[in-house]
């Protein structure tokens, strides 16, 4: 089972600045099956990246993603007001499927 | 656009079984993969499973034994029944499509298990 540890926990920024979200992974993933997702409260997650370090659809070029084998990592390279969230990562190369558990972006 | 609907109790008692069903809508439960995720309160997504549209299946191995999912092609749904429920199983239950990096998800309901 491939365990996820995402960090930090929490990441305090103000509009503006960069956030860099760190994966790790406890075996090598397959960078094909590396997500990740943003999670606002009330509302579904959304897909960010996915294979690693690809947009999914209609997310905006201030986000990216990149990494292989046991390290991955999400930036965001300006804040906005919008991208104040959770931030998970997921493997789904290997059974089971597994989640990080999430690092909060919080304003300061 | 595919657009997913869960529906099913809110309200399960200690021990009983969890039955939700998500609905299909815009698309076709042919030629893809269906997850079940969760999220207790105040907790991180957990992956709670999949099924394909031929019935093939992947559980997470903590609720397998008591985790069955179908899928009804006819009805364009999938659904999912958890046994022997606690409050430990009291989650905002979502479905999505795929088996990760899902890009379809419904909108979560949230099933607490009451004793």
């Amino acid at each position: 089972e491939i365990m996820l540890a995402q960090s930090p926990v929490t990441l305090s920024l103000s509009p503006g600045e960069r956030a860099t979200l760190s994966c790790r992974a406890s075996q090598s993933v397959s960078s094909y099956y590396l997500a990740w997702f943003q999670h606002k409260p009330g509302q579904a997650p959304r897909l960010l990246i996915y294979g690693a370090s690809n947009r999914a659809t209609g997310i905006p070029d201030r986000f990216s993603g990149r990494g292989s084998g046991t390290d991955f990592t999400l930036t965001i390279s300006r804040l906005e007001p919008e991208d104040f969230a959770v931030y998970y990562c997921q493997q789904y190369g290997s059974s089971p499927v597994s989640f990080g558990g999430g690092t909060k972006v919080e304003i300061k | 656009q595919a657009q997913l609907q869960e529906s099913g109790p809110g309200l399960v008692k200690s021990s009983e079984t969890l039955s939700l069903t998500c609905t299909v809508s815009g698309g076709s439960t042919n030629y893809f993969y269906w997850s079940w995720i969760r999220q207790p309160p105040g907790k991180g997504l957990e992956w709670i499973g999949y099924i394909h549209y031929t019935g093939t299946t992947d559980y997470n191995p903590s609720l397998k034994s008591r985790l069955t999912m179908s899928v009804d092609t006819s009805k364009n749904q999938f659904s999912l029944r958890l046994s022997s429920v606690t409050a430990t199983d009291t989650a905002v239950y979502y479905c999505a499509r795929g088996q990760g990096g899902y890009s379809v998800w419904g909108q979560g309901t949230l099933v607490t298990v009451s004793s």
